[in-house]
């Protein structure tokens, strides 16, 4: 049972538009949520997180919206530039289990 | 560069060999975490150390896993008889734990296990 689905495999923006990456989840127990951009041979890099007890948090290009009724978070990346191409995965932290639970990832490209 | 670093980055062996992995975590981070990815997958959670003790255990770590982290410093993840199936990329994160709550995992650049 894939308790976090990111459903789109694949995702292609235009330079200087906006990316929109999203993520469902079905555990109403996570109260973190993080996500992490890869890029191949390396491992994943901490982008960015939010507690269950908000809606929104801004870092710099990036934002992360979640919707705690709907089960719902999206990563949204302002203007998107070609550096940023890689593989996002939404991960979820539930503290009484320790351990974060994955997505499957969306590959961004982003074209010049 | 004081990241989680993990040895060797590639281990290619045969099939019944076993293998052992390091990870030496960020400094000042008491939580050790491992975890496989296979390929189109994301990470998957495989055991969790607070300082020295093993607190967690997937139900993925068969009985020819064990990890251990003897002095709450480095940890390796050995796997016993290797098989097929074990061939993925093994994933070490550390983080900030305790008092200090929703602390974000940093992981290191992985060891690439592939059985022949």
């Amino acid at each position: 049972d894939q308790q976090v689905k990111q459903n789109s495999p694949s995702l292609s923006v235009q330079e200087g538009r906006i990316s929109i990456l999203n993520c469902d989840y079905t555990n109403s127990m996570f109260d973190y949520f993080l996500w992490y951009k890869k890029y191949p041979a390396e491992g994943p890099t901490f982008l960015i997180s939010i507690s269950s007890i908000k809606d929104k948090n801004e870092d710099g290009r990036f934002t992360v919206f979640l919707n705690k009724s709907a089960k719902h978070l999206s990563l949204h990346i302002v203007p998107s530039q070609p550096g940023d191409s890689a593989v996002y995965f939404c991960a979820a932290f539930n503290n009484a289990g320790n351990m974060l639970t994955f997505g499957g990832g969306t590959r961004l490209m982003v074209k010049p | 560069d004081t990241g989680v670093s993990q040895n060797p980055r590639h281990k290619i062996t045969k099939r019944g060999q076993n293998v052992t992995f390091r990870c030496d975590p960020i400094s000042e981070h008491n939580r050790l975490y491992w975890y496989r990815q296979t390929l189109g997958q994301g990470p998957e959670f495989l055991t969790y150390f607070q300082n020295e003790a093993q607190l967690e255990k997937s139900r993925l770590l068969s009985d020819r896993f064990s990890a251990e982290r003897p002095k709450g410093s480095f940890s390796t993840l050995e796997i016993q008889r290797t098989e097929q199936g074990d061939s993925a990329m093994y994933l070490c994160a550390s983080s900030l734990g305790g008092s200090v709550n929703n602390q974000p995992q940093h992981f290191g650049d992985g060891t690439r296990l592939s059985i022949l």
